[in-house]
C-alpha cells in the first residue's frame, strides 16, 4: 500500500528552526519533493530528493533515507512568510507510469 | 513565460450538473496532471496525460474524465455532480511525464468547485 505519515500543525517562533518530518511507504520509489502551499495559493516547488543524505538551498534544506522511508525538510531562520503548509510528496514509478502522492501538509504558523 | 493557467476560478453547480475545467500548461511543458485537493483528503491524485494520452489514472470515479489536446492544453470533466464534489481542483504542467526522476511539477491557482 501506499501511505505517507507527516504532523498535521507545528508552531514556530520567527528566527528559529523547524524540522517537519515524513515516513512513508510506497511501491516503486523513485524520489521525493517538498512542496510549499500559501493560503488559498498554489503549491510551488522547494525540493527534490533522490539520493540519502542532506540537500541544501539557502534557508531550506531537505534530508533522505530510502531504507527508513523517512524524509525532513528543515526551516532556518524563520520568518513570517513561512508561514504555510508543507506538502511531502513521494514519487511512485512502476510499469512506465509514475504519479506523485501528496501527504495531507503540516500547516506551520510563525509567531513572531 | 507565462505560468499554468485554469478556468474558471470560481464555480458553482448543483447536484447532477456536470462541469469542464480547464488548463493551459506552460510553454513547452508536454505533461499535464489533475489534482483534487479537499481539507480531509489533501490532495489526490487524479490523472495525468501527456502527449494526448493518459498515462495514469487515480482512484477516482469514472465520473471523473480528462483530456489532452494537441497543444498540450488539457480539460477535466466531471459529470453528475455529488456534494462531496467539492473541492479545489489543481492542475500541474512538467516537461516529462510523471516518474521521469527530477521533473518538477508546476501548479496552476486552480479552480474551486462548490457544489450545492
Amino acid at each position: 500500500g501506499q501511505n505517507i505519515d507527516q504532523p498535521t500543525e507545528m508552531t514556530a517562533t520567527e528566527g528559529a528552526i523547524v524540522q517537519i518530518n515524513c515516513t512513508y511507504q510506497t511501491s516503486g520509489f523513485n524520489g521525493l519533493f517538498w512542496y510549499q502551499q500559501h493560503a488559498g495559493e498554489a503549491p510551488t516547488f522547494l525540493s527534490y530528493n533522490v539520493l540519502d543524505g542532506l540537500e541544501e538551498k539557502g534557508r531550506f534544506s531537505s534530508f533522505l533515507s530510502r531504507s527508513k522511508g523517512y524524509s525532513y525538510l528543515l526551516l532556518k531562520e524563520l520568518q513570517m512568510k513561512d508561514s504555510a503548509s508543507y506538502l511531502c510528496a513521494p514519487l511512485n514509478y512502476g510499469g512506465s507510469q509514475g504519479n506523485l502522492i501528496f501527504g495531507k501538509g503540516t500547516k506551520l504558523s510563525v509567531k513572531p | 513565460k507565462a505560468g499554468v493557467t485554469q478556468t474558471p476560478r470560481y464555480l458553482i453547480k448543483t447536484r447532477g450538473q456536470q462541469v469542464t475545467l480547464s488548463c493551459s500548461p506552460i510553454s513547452g511543458h508536454r505533461s499535464v496532471s489533475w489534482y483534487q485537493q479537499t481539507p480531509g483528503q489533501g490532495l489526490q491524485f487524479l490523472f495525468e496525460y501527456f502527449s494526448e494520452t493518459q498515462r495514469n489514472k487515480g482512484n477516482f470515479p469514472g465520473r471523473f474524465s480528462g483530456r489532452q489536446f494537441s497543444n498540450s492544453r488539457s480539460e477535466m470533466n466531471v459529470s453528475t455532480l455529488e456534494l462531496g464534489d467539492s473541492a479545489l481542483y489543481l492542475c500541474a504542467s512538467s516537461l516529462e511525464a510523471l516518474g521521469s526522476g527530477a521533473n518538477v511539477l508546476t501548479f496552476g491557482a486552480g479552480s474551486r468547485l462548490t457544489v450545492l
